[in-house]
């Protein structure tokens, strides 16, 4: 099925472990996103990368690092996870920055 | 931050009921895009109006734009039970090329 792909679905990790979290799409978008949703506020930006070989970061992106592998491919990584990255992470990606987006069916993570 | 507010944060109607929900901005944008969020599932898009737009239908949901005021509008017309979701707006400002901000989003609940 054409879309995003995000992997895994589920995460719990211990404080201070490491994890990279994974996204695909193959519909040949150029733009690609990571946002984090927590509850009452809505999605927010972590990172973004307008094509391949670009990342920026977004509203959030302190604790998170980001790789573009490739024009298919953009993982999120959390080098040294803290509580207050629990949340439920989404992946987004777009043929241009301001068309409409197409979302992942998103990560849940929970750090104890 | 948060571009977007929506308005209200929550809605129950029956069947058959139209259903509006409003949505406020704070910056000038180039786009305003409304999405859908089922419990536990990533969002999907659903409609997206350019700011030299004033109104658009898709089935059955109509958008308004009126940037004089900074605020869109979201009517989805004779309500299903498949209709109950959260809704989001997410807006495209100009400032912030690329950068999609979303609302905190408005909780809808449509009952047979």
């Amino acid at each position: 099925n054409a879309g995003v792909t995000q992997t895994p679905k589920f995460q719990v990790l211990k404080t201070g472990q490491s994890m990279t979290l994974q996204c695909a799409q193959d519909m040949n978008h150029n733009s690609m996103y990571w946002y984090r949703q927590d509850p009452g506020m809505g999605l927010r930006l972590i990172y973004y990368s307008a094509s391949e070989g670009t990342t920026d970061k977004g509203e959030v992106p302190n604790g998170y690092n980001v790789s573009r592998l490739n024009k298919r491919e953009f993982s999120l990584r959390l080098e040294s996870a803290a509580p207050s990255q629990t949340s439920v992470y989404f992946c987004a990606s777009s043929e241009r920055f301001y068309d409409g987006y197409t979302f992942g069916s998103g990560t849940r993570l929970t750090v104890v | 931050s948060q571009q977007g507010e929506e308005d209200p944060q929550a809605l129950s109607i029956q069947e058959g009921e139209n259903a509006t929900m409003n949505c406020s901005y704070k910056t000038s944008i180039n786009n305003l895009q409304w999405y859908r969020q089922n419990s536990g599932r990533g969002l999907v898009h659903l409609i997206l109006i350019r700011s030299n737009e004033r109104e658009k239908h898709s089935g059955r949901l109509r958008v308004t734009l009126d940037t004089s005021k900074k605020s869109s509008s979201l009517l989805i017309t004779a309500s299903r039970a498949a209709d109950t979701a959260s809704y989001f707006c997410a807006t495209v400002p100009t400032d912030s090329w690329g950068k999609l901000q979303f609302g905190a989003g408005t909780q809808v609940v449509v009952t047979p």
